[in-house]
C-alpha cells in the first residue's frame, strides 16, 4: 500500500527515541490538518488532527505542533516504537471545502 | 466498529477489460472520497461526493472513469476499458459532516494491476 515519491524522506530513529516528523504546507488558507500513518499494505490510518485556531494538540504519544507564520506543522511521536515506523502524511484542507491536499510523505524507521 | 470496507483487496486483469472496485462506508457518514495512489504521483483525489451527490470529479483522469454512489453506503468506481496505467493502488475514504472538521478514514485499498 506504500505509494510514496522515489525520492521519499526518511528518518531514522532508535527504540526510545522522540520523533519530530515535520510538514511545509501550501495554502495560507487552510484551516485544518491531519496526520495520517500509512504502514505497508494498509490505508492512511488517522492520528491526530489540528485547527487553525490551535497551535499545539496532544495525543497519546504524539503531539502536534501548528506553526502558521511559516506554514509549517510538525507530528512529535515520544518513545518512538519499532511499531510506529511507516510513511507519514501531513493533509491540509482549505476554508469551506472538504479536499484534502496530502504532502508526499515521510519514512519512518525506527531500529530496536 | 467496522470501517471502510473495501473490494477486491487486490484485482489483476488484462488491458481492455471492465474493473469494478466497491467501497461500504462507515456507517453515518455522509461523504466518500476515492483516491488514487501510485509511486510517482502520491495520493490523488479522484472524486468525492456529499449525501451521494458528486462534488468534485476534477480528478477523474478521463471518461473512461466513473463513480457513483448507489445508496447512502456504497460506491463503485469503474474503469472502461483498463489500461496498464491505471495499475495503481485505489482508496476510498468516507467522513461525517458533523460540527466542523473531519477526518477521512481510509479503507485498506485495492492494488490494481494491469497487464
Amino acid at each position: 500500500g506504500e505509494s510514496v515519491g522515489l525520492h521519499l524522506p526518511t528518518l531514522s530513529v532508535q527504540e526510545g527515541d522522540n520523533s519530530i516528523i515535520n510538514c511545509a504546507y501550501s495554502n495560507s488558507a487552510s484551516d485544518y490538518f491531519i496526520w495520517y500513518k500509512q504502514e505497508s499494505g494498509k490505508g492512511p490510518q488517522f492520528i491526530i488532527d489540528i485547527r487553525s485556531n490551535m497551535d499545539k494538540r496532544q495525543g497519546q504519544r504524539v503531539t502536534v505542533l501548528l506553526n502558521k507564520t511559516v506554514k509549517h506543522l510538525s507530528l512529535q511521536i515520544a518513545a518512538t516504537q519499532p511499531g510506529d515506523s511507516a510513511v507519514y502524511f501531513c493533509a491540509e484542507k482549505g476554508t469551506g471545502f472538504q479536499k484534502l491536499v496530502f504532502g508526499t510523505g515521510t519514512r519512518l524507521l525506527v531500529s530496536p | 466498529d467496522a470501517g471502510v470496507i473495501q473490494s477486491p483487496r487486490h484485482e489483476v486483469t488484462e488491458m481492455g477489460q471492465e474493473v469494478t472496485l466497491r467501497c461500504k462506508l462507515i456507517s453515518g457518514h455522509n461523504s466518500l472520497f476515492w483516491y488514487r495512489q501510485t509511486m510517482m504521483r502520491g495520493l490523488e483525489l479522484l472524486i468525492y461526493f456529499n449525501n451521494n451527490v458528486p462534488i468534485d470529479d476534477s480528478g477523474m483522469p478521463e471518461d473512461r472513469f466513473s463513480a457513483k454512489m448507489p445508496n447512502a453506503s456504497f460506491s463503485t468506481l469503474k474503469i472502461q476499458p483498463s489500461e496498464p496505467r491505471d495499475s495503481a493502488v485505489y482508496f476510498c475514504a468516507s467522513s461525517s459532516r458533523g460540527a466542523g472538521n473531519q477526518p477521512q478514514h481510509f479503507g485498506d485499498g485495492t492494488r490494481l494491476s494491469i497487464l
